[in-house]
Protein backbone atom coordinates (compact mmCIF):
# COMPACT_ATOMS: atom_id res chain seq x y z
CA UNK A 1 0.00 0.00 0.00
CA UNK A 2 0.77 3.97 -0.67
CA UNK A 3 3.20 4.78 2.24
CA UNK A 4 3.19 8.09 4.48
CA UNK A 5 6.21 8.89 6.07
CA UNK A 6 6.03 11.62 9.14
CA UNK A 7 8.69 13.24 11.00
CA UNK A 8 9.68 13.98 13.30
CA UNK A 9 8.37 10.86 15.30
CA UNK A 10 8.44 12.81 18.47
CA UNK A 11 10.18 16.41 19.77
CA UNK A 12 9.86 18.30 22.97
CA UNK A 13 11.12 22.03 22.43
CA UNK A 14 10.96 25.54 25.04
CA UNK A 15 7.99 27.42 25.18
CA UNK A 16 7.68 30.54 22.37
CA UNK A 17 9.80 28.53 20.00
CA UNK A 18 8.05 27.16 16.40
CA UNK A 19 8.04 23.45 15.41
CA UNK A 20 8.15 22.11 11.88
CA UNK A 21 6.50 18.87 11.31
CA UNK A 22 6.95 16.95 8.11
CA UNK A 23 4.67 14.66 6.00
CA UNK A 24 5.40 12.64 2.88
CA UNK A 25 4.02 10.63 0.65
CA UNK A 26 7.21 8.30 -0.10
CA UNK A 27 5.61 6.16 -3.13
CA UNK A 28 2.80 8.27 -4.21
CA UNK A 29 1.74 11.93 -5.30
CA UNK A 30 -0.41 13.25 -3.04
CA UNK A 31 -2.17 16.28 -4.21
CA UNK A 32 -3.98 16.70 -0.88
CA UNK A 33 -3.02 15.76 2.59
CA UNK A 34 -4.45 16.01 5.86
CA UNK A 35 -3.58 17.15 9.61
CA UNK A 36 -4.99 15.94 12.30
CA UNK A 37 -4.28 16.59 16.36
CA UNK A 38 -5.13 13.92 18.86
CA UNK A 39 -5.27 14.80 22.71
CA UNK A 40 -4.65 11.41 24.71
CA UNK A 41 -7.51 8.93 24.31
CA UNK A 42 -9.71 11.22 22.39
CA UNK A 43 -10.33 11.27 18.56
CA UNK A 44 -8.69 13.03 15.56
CA UNK A 45 -9.45 16.33 14.91
CA UNK A 46 -9.16 17.16 11.54
CA UNK A 47 -6.92 20.88 11.69
CA UNK A 48 -6.92 21.78 8.33
CA UNK A 49 -6.66 20.42 4.82
CA UNK A 50 -3.12 21.44 2.61
CA UNK A 51 -3.50 21.32 -0.74
CA UNK A 52 -0.51 21.25 -3.01
CA UNK A 53 0.53 24.87 -5.01
CA UNK A 54 -2.45 26.61 -2.95
CA UNK A 55 -3.58 27.56 0.55
CA UNK A 56 -4.75 25.62 3.40
CA UNK A 57 -7.79 25.33 4.59
CA UNK A 58 -8.33 25.70 7.84
CA UNK A 59 -11.16 24.01 10.01
CA UNK A 60 -13.61 26.25 12.08
CA UNK A 61 -11.77 27.27 14.88
CA UNK A 62 -7.82 26.33 13.85
CA UNK A 63 -5.50 29.20 14.29
CA UNK A 64 -3.77 29.78 10.43
CA UNK A 65 -1.34 32.00 11.68
CA UNK A 66 -0.55 29.54 14.83
CA UNK A 67 -0.31 26.55 12.38
CA UNK A 68 1.33 27.44 9.70
CA UNK A 69 0.83 24.98 6.65
CA UNK A 70 2.80 24.78 3.10
CA UNK A 71 2.01 22.32 0.60
CA UNK A 72 5.06 23.03 -1.77
CA UNK A 73 5.18 19.57 -3.83
CA UNK A 74 3.23 16.71 -4.58
CA UNK A 75 4.94 14.70 -2.22
CA UNK A 76 5.54 16.72 1.40
CA UNK A 77 3.59 18.64 3.50
CA UNK A 78 4.63 20.81 6.51
CA UNK A 79 2.97 21.64 9.98
CA UNK A 80 4.75 24.67 11.64
CA UNK A 81 3.72 25.14 15.23
CA UNK A 82 4.39 28.75 15.74
CA UNK A 83 5.47 30.09 19.24
CA UNK A 84 4.31 26.41 20.65
CA UNK A 85 2.92 26.58 24.21
CA UNK A 86 2.20 23.76 26.47
CA UNK A 87 -1.57 23.73 25.09
CA UNK A 88 -0.10 22.95 22.01
CA UNK A 89 1.29 19.82 23.35
CA UNK A 90 -0.53 16.84 21.74
CA UNK A 91 0.05 13.60 19.33
CA UNK A 92 0.14 15.38 15.30
CA UNK A 93 -0.74 13.33 12.71
CA UNK A 94 -0.74 14.00 8.51
CA UNK A 95 -2.61 11.60 5.98
CA UNK A 96 -2.87 11.40 2.48
CA UNK A 97 -5.55 9.73 -0.14
CA UNK A 98 -3.87 7.00 -2.01
CA UNK A 99 -3.31 7.34 -5.57
CA UNK A 100 -5.55 4.07 -6.52
CA UNK A 101 -8.49 4.59 -4.39
CA UNK A 102 -11.04 6.54 -6.06
CA UNK A 103 -13.50 6.17 -2.76
CA UNK A 104 -10.89 8.06 -0.88
CA UNK A 105 -9.19 5.52 1.46
CA UNK A 106 -6.81 7.55 3.71
CA UNK A 107 -3.03 6.73 4.25
CA UNK A 108 -1.86 7.96 7.44
CA UNK A 109 1.77 8.96 9.07
CA UNK A 110 2.83 7.90 11.94
CA UNK A 111 2.31 10.53 14.18
CA UNK A 112 4.61 13.14 16.05
CA UNK A 113 4.51 13.82 19.40
CA UNK A 114 4.71 17.51 20.45
CA UNK A 115 5.96 18.64 24.07
CA UNK A 116 6.45 21.81 24.90
CA UNK A 117 7.97 22.71 27.95
CA UNK B 1 -19.80 19.20 16.10
CA UNK B 2 -20.07 16.85 13.21
CA UNK B 3 -18.18 13.97 14.95
CA UNK B 4 -19.78 10.95 15.17
CA UNK B 5 -20.66 8.90 17.96
CA UNK B 6 -18.90 5.24 18.82
CA UNK B 7 -20.15 2.67 21.49
CA UNK B 8 -19.01 1.46 23.79
CA UNK B 9 -16.25 3.88 24.66
CA UNK B 10 -13.94 1.14 25.86
CA UNK B 11 -14.27 -2.88 25.48
CA UNK B 12 -12.78 -5.77 27.09
CA UNK B 13 -13.27 -9.63 26.22
CA UNK B 14 -11.88 -12.97 26.13
CA UNK B 15 -9.50 -14.10 23.32
CA UNK B 16 -11.39 -16.13 20.85
CA UNK B 17 -14.94 -14.06 21.39
CA UNK B 18 -16.28 -11.61 18.89
CA UNK B 19 -15.88 -7.74 19.54
CA UNK B 20 -18.77 -5.52 18.45
CA UNK B 21 -18.58 -1.74 18.27
CA UNK B 22 -20.88 0.60 16.75
CA UNK B 23 -20.43 4.40 15.13
CA UNK B 24 -22.93 7.05 14.91
CA UNK B 25 -22.71 9.79 12.35
CA UNK B 26 -25.04 13.06 11.48
CA UNK B 27 -24.73 13.53 7.86
CA UNK B 28 -25.12 11.78 4.76
CA UNK B 29 -22.23 9.97 3.74
CA UNK B 30 -20.48 9.00 0.33
CA UNK B 31 -18.48 6.13 2.28
CA UNK B 32 -17.90 4.70 6.07
CA UNK B 33 -14.00 3.93 7.07
CA UNK B 34 -12.87 1.71 9.82
CA UNK B 35 -9.57 2.37 11.28
CA UNK B 36 -7.20 0.93 13.89
CA UNK B 37 -4.48 2.94 15.91
CA UNK B 38 -2.20 1.18 18.39
CA UNK B 39 -1.51 3.31 21.16
CA UNK B 40 1.04 6.45 19.86
CA UNK B 41 0.83 5.16 16.26
CA UNK B 42 -0.73 6.56 13.19
CA UNK B 43 -4.08 4.72 11.32
CA UNK B 44 -4.53 1.84 9.87
CA UNK B 45 -6.86 1.48 6.88
CA UNK B 46 -9.00 -1.17 7.84
CA UNK B 47 -12.08 -1.80 5.64
CA UNK B 48 -14.33 0.66 3.39
CA UNK B 49 -18.03 0.54 2.61
CA UNK B 50 -19.91 2.91 0.31
CA UNK B 51 -23.19 4.31 1.33
CA UNK B 52 -25.04 1.95 -1.07
CA UNK B 53 -23.52 -1.39 0.64
CA UNK B 54 -25.12 -2.84 3.77
CA UNK B 55 -22.80 -4.99 4.42
CA UNK B 56 -18.79 -6.22 3.40
CA UNK B 57 -16.62 -8.36 5.20
CA UNK B 58 -12.73 -8.67 5.05
CA UNK B 59 -11.43 -11.85 6.83
CA UNK B 60 -12.48 -11.40 10.43
CA UNK B 61 -13.83 -8.26 10.26
CA UNK B 62 -17.24 -7.31 9.67
CA UNK B 63 -18.97 -4.15 8.72
CA UNK B 64 -22.12 -2.99 8.27
CA UNK B 65 -23.90 -0.19 7.21
CA UNK B 66 -27.79 1.75 7.73
CA UNK B 67 -28.15 4.90 6.10
CA UNK B 68 -31.10 5.11 7.04
CA UNK B 69 -30.31 5.01 10.59
CA UNK B 70 -26.75 6.69 10.39
CA UNK B 71 -25.03 3.81 11.70
CA UNK B 72 -22.47 1.71 10.97
CA UNK B 73 -21.01 -1.58 13.24
CA UNK B 74 -17.58 -3.54 12.83
CA UNK B 75 -17.32 -7.22 14.08
CA UNK B 76 -14.23 -8.63 14.67
CA UNK B 77 -14.74 -12.41 14.99
CA UNK B 78 -12.32 -14.99 17.31
CA UNK B 79 -10.52 -12.09 18.77
CA UNK B 80 -7.04 -12.67 19.61
CA UNK B 81 -4.53 -10.14 21.86
CA UNK B 82 -3.12 -8.81 19.01
CA UNK B 83 -6.25 -6.63 17.92
CA UNK B 84 -6.04 -4.38 21.26
CA UNK B 85 -5.94 -1.26 19.82
CA UNK B 86 -8.70 1.89 19.36
CA UNK B 87 -10.96 1.54 16.60
CA UNK B 88 -12.05 4.67 14.41
CA UNK B 89 -14.93 5.16 11.89
CA UNK B 90 -14.63 8.03 9.57
CA UNK B 91 -16.99 9.55 6.92
CA UNK B 92 -16.41 11.32 4.22
CA UNK B 93 -19.42 13.51 2.52
CA UNK B 94 -18.22 14.15 -0.37
CA UNK B 95 -15.60 16.95 0.22
CA UNK B 96 -12.88 14.48 0.66
CA UNK B 97 -12.56 15.60 4.32
CA UNK B 98 -12.84 12.45 7.09
CA UNK B 99 -14.69 13.32 10.28
CA UNK B 100 -13.50 10.50 12.94
CA UNK B 101 -15.42 9.15 15.48
CA UNK B 102 -15.21 9.12 18.89
CA UNK B 103 -13.26 5.50 19.05
CA UNK B 104 -14.00 2.71 21.12
CA UNK B 105 -10.78 1.43 22.80
CA UNK B 106 -10.53 -2.49 22.68
CA UNK B 107 -8.90 -4.84 24.74
CA UNK B 108 -8.93 -8.25 24.25
CA UNK B 109 -7.11 -10.75 27.18
CA UNK B 110 -5.48 -13.51 26.52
Amino acid sequence: GAVVSQHPSWVICKSGTSVKIECRSLDFQATTMFWYRQFPKQSLMLMATSNEGSKATYEQGVEKDKFLINHASLTLSTLTVTSAHPEDSSFYICSARGPTSAAGELFFGEGSRLTVL
Amino acid sequence: SQQGEEDPQALSIQEGENATMNCSYKTSINNLQWYRQNSGRGLVHLILIRSNEREKHSGRLRVTLDTSKKSSSLLITASRAADTASYFCATESGTYKYIFGTGTRLKVLA
